[in-house]
């Protein structure tokens, strides 16, 4: 049973424009939540989190959006350039030593 | 600073081979987990510890084996390797409870099973 999902493998935007990345997940307990990069033959590198008693979190040209009502999240990118191409992943956690729970990943292409 | 480093970068292997993976992290990290990722499975934890001397099994941990006798390194192992055990494997680590980012990942480890 997928705890975070991330529903749309793949999304293509022009430069200049915003990318939206969406993730949505079932468990309550989960209190935070971070968004992750990666390019190829490279490891996942952290790009910002949110906690849960939050429902915005800006980082320069990076803002992550908590409905938690509705269980979602979702990453704006604006305006998205070239070098965002990569695939991102939403991951979960609640408490302080639970491992992360990883989305399936979206791959972002963004055109020139 | 190296970070977490992640040995070998590739390796192929013979159905039933063994093989162990090595992660070492310089950073003092207590915490370290082993994850691998397969096309449209995203990230998926095969064990974990949380310091050392201690190990914890992850969601799909069927086949493999680790060790952390030492808190710098985490070793999985393969003792008979299967074709459905190809993927990339990613070694992590983090710092100690209370910080919730700070997950560093090594660099991936490449394996094909044939």
């Amino acid at each position: 049973d997928q705890q975070v999902k991330q529903n749309s493998p793949s999304l293509s935007v022009q430069e200049g424009r915003i990318s939206i990345l969406n993730c949505d997940y079932t468990n309550s307990m989960f209190d935070y939540f971070l968004w992750y990069k990666k390019y190829p033959a490279e490891g996942p590198t952290f790009l910002i989190s949110i906690s849960s008693i939050k429902d915005k979190n800006e980082d320069g040209r990076f803002t992550v959006f908590l409905n938690k009502s509705a269980k979602h999240l979702s990453l704006h990118i604006v305006p998205s350039q070239p070098g965002d191409s990569a695939v991102y992943f939403c991951a979960a956690l609640y408490s302080g030593n639970t491992p992360l729970v990883f989305g399936k990943g979206t791959r972002l292409s963004v055109i020139a | 600073n190296a970070g977490v480093t992640q040995t070998p970068k590739f390796r192929v292997l013979k159905t039933g081979q063994s093989m162990t993976l090595l992660c070492a992290q310089d950073m003092n990290h207590e915490y370290m987990y082993w994850y691998r990722q397969d096309p449209g499975m995203g990230l998926r934890l095969i064990h974990y510890s949380v310091g050392e001397g201690t190990t914890a099994k992850g969601e799909v941990p069927d086949g493999y084996n680790v060790s952390r006798l030492k808190k710098q390194n985490f070793l999985l192992g393969l003792e008979s390797a299967a074709p459905s055990q190809t993927s990339v494997y990613f070694c992590a680590s983090r710092r100690t409870p209370g910080t919730r980012i700070g997950y560093t990942f090594g660099s991936g480890t490449r394996l094909t099973v044939v």
